[in-house]
């Protein structure tokens, strides 16, 4: 069976300062993919970055960046130059054949 | 593209009443997913359809929950004979389904239903 694991449930940041936000994962397939969405108090999840599990490199989307660690099934999530936006319930999710999600990260932004 | 909409936002209903939700993805996605979501966790995978086609149940979707998607385009989940247990938050998302695995989900602002 396949599960991601978050295990910090609150992160809070110093905004212009940068975050990294954990997730684990277990699984025996070796071709699929990661994800992090982000979840604003609105409730609509948002794709934030996503990363093939058969690219070596790690992805990134402007300030946000991930530390893919295939070996130690590890996907963490870094925010650079956080700001106030940034404020949200983050999800670390797999996919093979099913979307698996997190249990989640409450980001806080201090200004 | 108006994005994946749900409707509607909020319900509160009995217990032993019955719902129905309905979800419109983007139009031309093919694939529509059903993910509920209580306070504090992340989203559980319900099931989720290509075109009218349900490929997938999970195992948390009892004989009370039913989903349909009639003609490929919108979907319905109504939930019979509702319980406390059943309040949450039931997000519906979409995607292209052009590729096996991998893609991105485009996700609506979900129903919140609350049992009372």
């Amino acid at each position: 069976a396949q599960t991601v694991t978050q295990s910090q449930p609150e992160m809070s940041v110093q905004e212009a300062e940068t975050v990294t936000l954990s997730c684990t994962y277990d699984t025996s397939e070796s071709d699929y993919y990661l994800f992090w969405y982000k979840q604003p108090p609105s409730r609509q999840m948002i794709l934030v970055i996503r990363q093939e599990a058969y690219k070596q490199q790690n992805a990134t989307e402007n300030r946000f960046s991930v530390n893919f660690q295939k070996a130690a099934k590890s996907f963490s999530l870094k925010i650079s130059d956080s700001q106030l936006g940034d404020a949200a319930m983050y999800f670390c999710a797999y996919t093979g054949n099913q979307f698996y999600f997190g249990t989640g990260t409450s980001l806080t932004v201090i200004p | 593209d108006t994005g994946v909409s749900q409707d509607p936002r909020h319900k509160i209903t009995k217990r032993g009443q019955n719902v129905t939700f309905r979800c419109d993805p983007i139009s031309e996605h093919n694939r529509l997913y059903w993910y509920r979501q209580t306070l504090g966790q992340g989203p559980e995978f319900l099931t989720y359809f290509q075109n009218e086609a349900q490929l997938e149940k999970s195992r948390l979707l009892s004989d009370r929950f039913s989903a349909e998607r009639p003609k490929g385009s919108f979907s319905t989940l109504e939930i019979q004979r509702t319980e406390q247990g059943d309040s949450a938050m039931y997000l519906c998302a979409s995607s292209p389904g052009d590729r096996d695995r991998g893609e991105k989900l485009f996700f609506g602002s979900g129903t919140q239903l609350s049992v009372l």
